[in-house]
């Protein structure tokens, strides 16, 4: 059974930029949440989705970012305009049994010059 | 004050050592508690899974969860040098899933 993919592996782009990451989550899961790994800090929820609705979206940093779930397989986090802050290691994971463990993707590596 | 707080290390054992990570935690709304393995350039991976106080224990790994003092544990035994590795605490509330975590113990074993 396939993990949780995303894609691209790593992205370099200037300030200012569009970027668009994509999760796709293990076949079956409902649950997706993106996490996020800023430089010198701890992993951080950005939001959760189940199916195709947000379900918190509070740790979402502000409205450049939009994350989206159409249909309810793969998720897309796009960040629009990129700023120098928003550098990090983007993490999706995705979750269906009751005890709701998260498995979690090997993360976009973003980084914004 | 951080909501859950981990030594970020790092931490150099030699193999065969008995090694312990620790995070603490402010939160008392906190139940589940996990552990979770992250090798350089991978995405972390769920090592251990418990629910409230106790022990639990899966093979040369031991997590203990002490909530009274709000502090959870890893222990493994007869560490290996393919344990060298980044350890995450994580933990969540009864009715929401969203993970917090600690910053992370990067541990090496070496040979």
């Amino acid at each position: 059974e396939a993990g949780v993919t995303q894609f691209p592996s790593h992205s370099v782009i200037e300030k200012g930029q569009t970027v668009t990451l994509r999760c796709d989550p293990i076949s079956g899961h409902d649950n997706l949440y993106w996490y996020r790994r800023v430089m010198g800090k701890e992993i951080k929820f950005l939001l959760h989705f189940v199916k195709e609705s947000k379900q918190d979206e509070s740790g979402m940093p502000n409205n450049r970012f939009l994350a989206e779930r159409t249909g309810g397989t793969y998720s897309t986090l796009k960040v629009q305009p990129a700023e120098l802050e928003d550098s990090g290691v983007y993490f999706c994971a995705s979750s269906q049994d009751v005890e709701n463990i998260q498995y979690f993707g090997a993360g976009t590596r973003l980084s914004v010059l | 004050q951080k909501e859950v707080e981990q030594d970020p290390g790092p931490l150099s054992v030699p193999e065969g050592a008995i090694v312990s990570l620790n995070c603490t935690y402010s939160n008392s709304a906190f139940q589940y508690f996990m552990w979770y393995r992250q090798y350089s350039r991978k995405g972390p991976e769920l090592l251990m899974y418990t629910y409230s106080s106790g022990n639990k224990e899966d093979g040369r790994f031991t997590a203990q969860v002490d909530k009274s003092s709000k502090y959870i544990s890893l222990f493994i035994r007869d560490s290996q040098p393919s344990d060298s590795a980044t350890y995450l605490c994580a933990m969540r509330g009864g009715s929401n899933y969203k993970l917090t975590f600690g910053k992370g113990t990067l541990l090496t074993v070496n040979p």
